[in-house]
């Protein structure tokens, strides 16, 4: 993708509630992935969740699952049952011109 | 299996100073990309190596600059720190010969300039 839009710059989520983070694209390309990437405050970049675009199904891995709409151009990163862990900066991204163009990415704070 | 290791993970110079920061691949890649992170302008795109050659390059000044030997380990370098300079430097490493966006991040260099 060309552009990774996140116009969420901080979301808090209760203890054990789900959190939706918003991610849209742009591109014109027909073949492209979108990835999900936690950033805790180590630094690490922690690749959490992929979707293809010519996957039929949503991914999930685990508590993770992506929201896919092609047609809208979007790929939201739904987490369940937030865990105080979960509190760190997520980022979307995909390839473009650059291995990865990222979003400016979401602070999530889990509160207990 | 080990990940990407950086180093140093952190470290403070003064303006006018240069820098040097190491990336070490996982055992096997062949690609090795850099990132600059700051809180205002987010992940950008410094460059990309594979196999010794560079293979694609952000919009930064020459003061930047970067290399990749032949064990696949990189190094970038930063002259004449300007105290925008400061940011989290991340390296990843791809075992994929073309782009697919599969990347294995380090836990980044700290660079402060004062």
């Amino acid at each position: 993708a060309q552009k990774i839009t996140q116009t969420q710059p901080g979301m808090f989520v209760q203890e054990k509630e789900a959190v939706t983070l918003d991610c849209t694209y742009d591109t014109s390309d027909q073949s492209y992935g979108l990835f999900w990437y936690k950033q805790p405050s180590s630094g690490e970049m922690i690749f959490l969740i992929y979707q293809g675009s010519y996957d039929e199904q949503n991914a999930t891995e685990g508590r993770y699952s992506l929201n896919f709409q092609k047609a809208r151009k979007s790929a939201n990163l739904v987490i369940s049952a937030s865990q105080l862990g979960d509190s760190a900066m997520y980022f979307c991204a995909s390839p473009g011109n650059t291995p990865l163009v990222f979003g400016k990415g979401t602070r999530l704070s889990v509160i207990a | 299996k080990a990940g990407v290791t950086q180093t140093p993970r952190y470290l403070i110079k003064t303006r006018g100073q240069q820098v040097t920061l190491s990336c070490s691949p996982i055992s096997g890649h062949r690609s090795v990309s850099w990132y600059q992170q700051t809180p205002g302008q987010g992940l950008q795109f410094l460059f990309e190596y594979f196999s010794e050659t560079q293979r694609n390059k952000g919009n930064f000044p020459g003061r930047f600059s970067g290399r990749q030997f032949s064990n696949s380990r990189s190094e970038m370098n930063v002259s004449t720190l300007e105290l925008g300079d400061s940011a989290l430097y991340l390296c990843a490493s791809s075992p994929r010969t073309r782009n697919t966006g599969e990347l294995f991040f380090g836990e980044g260099s700290r660079l402060t300039v004062l």
